[in-house]
């Protein structure tokens, strides 16, 4: 059975640019989740899907990011425009539905923006 | 709000010593809770996990966590480390009842075990 996958590994873009990164979750996961974490900080929940609809959003920073998930499979995450604070590792995860269920995380999309 | 604490940033030890890696969480409702671990070159994954029942659970590798609820923690343990255990951990809490899924992690502690 295929892992979460992320494109790119990584991504070097200038401030001001647009950069979309992209989620595919494990085939029948219905839950897709995106993490950030910061160079020395916790990683943080950005979102969460279940299916196409946005479950919580609470961890959004602000309207420069924008995440979709047509059609309830894979997801990309778009940053415009790209500000230095963005840079990060995020992080992909999805589960089944369920209390019980663990999150299965993807390598991570390596963010730096000059 | 919600948060969790691993008390460690980094830890080295020698092989075949003892490892205890510190974790509280600030939050008085029912909560899961996980420790991930991050291999250099890999993705995170999950090392155990404690929905309900016995506080002691055991997860791969050697590895165990206790859960103590009157002091908020759930402390991740083995008994003698290798080499191969040269990671980031993560300790992170899922709030339960609150209708949310999303995890709250710790800052990470990074293991170097020397041979």
């Amino acid at each position: 059975e295929a892992g979460v996958t992320q494109f790119p590994s990584h991504s070097v873009i200038e401030k001001g640019q647009t950069v979309t990164l992209r989620c595919d979750p494990i085939s029948g996961h219905d839950n897709l989740y995106w993490y950030r974490r910061v160079m020395g900080k916790e990683i943080k929940f950005l979102l969460h899907f279940v299916k196409e609809s946005k479950q919580d959003e609470s961890g959004m920073p602000n309207n420069r990011f924008l995440a979709e998930r047509t059609g309830g499979t894979y997801s990309t995450l778009k940053v415009q425009p790209a500000e230095l604070e963005d840079s990060g590792v995020y992080f992909c995860a999805s589960s089944l539905t369920g209390a019980s269920y663990e999150q299965y995380f993807g390598p991570g999309t390596r963010l730096t923006v000059t | 709000a919600q948060s969790v604490s691993q008390h460690n940033h980094h830890v080295i030890l020698s092989e075949a010593a003892s490892l205890e890696l510190g974790c509280n969480y600030s939050y008085g409702g029912t909560v899961n809770l996980f420790w991930y671990v991050q291999y250099p070159g890999q993705h995170l994954q999950l090392l155990l996990k404690y929905f309900s029942g016995d506080p002691l659970v055991k997860g791969i590798k050697g590895f165990e966590a206790e859960f103590i609820k009157s002091k908020f923690s759930f402390n991740l343990r083995k008994p003698s480390v290798q080499w191969s255990d040269t990671a980031e951990y993560f300790c992170a809490v899922k709030l339960m009842n609150t209708g949310f899924q999303k995890l709250v992690f710790g800052t990470g502690t990074r293991l170097l075990v020397s041979p």
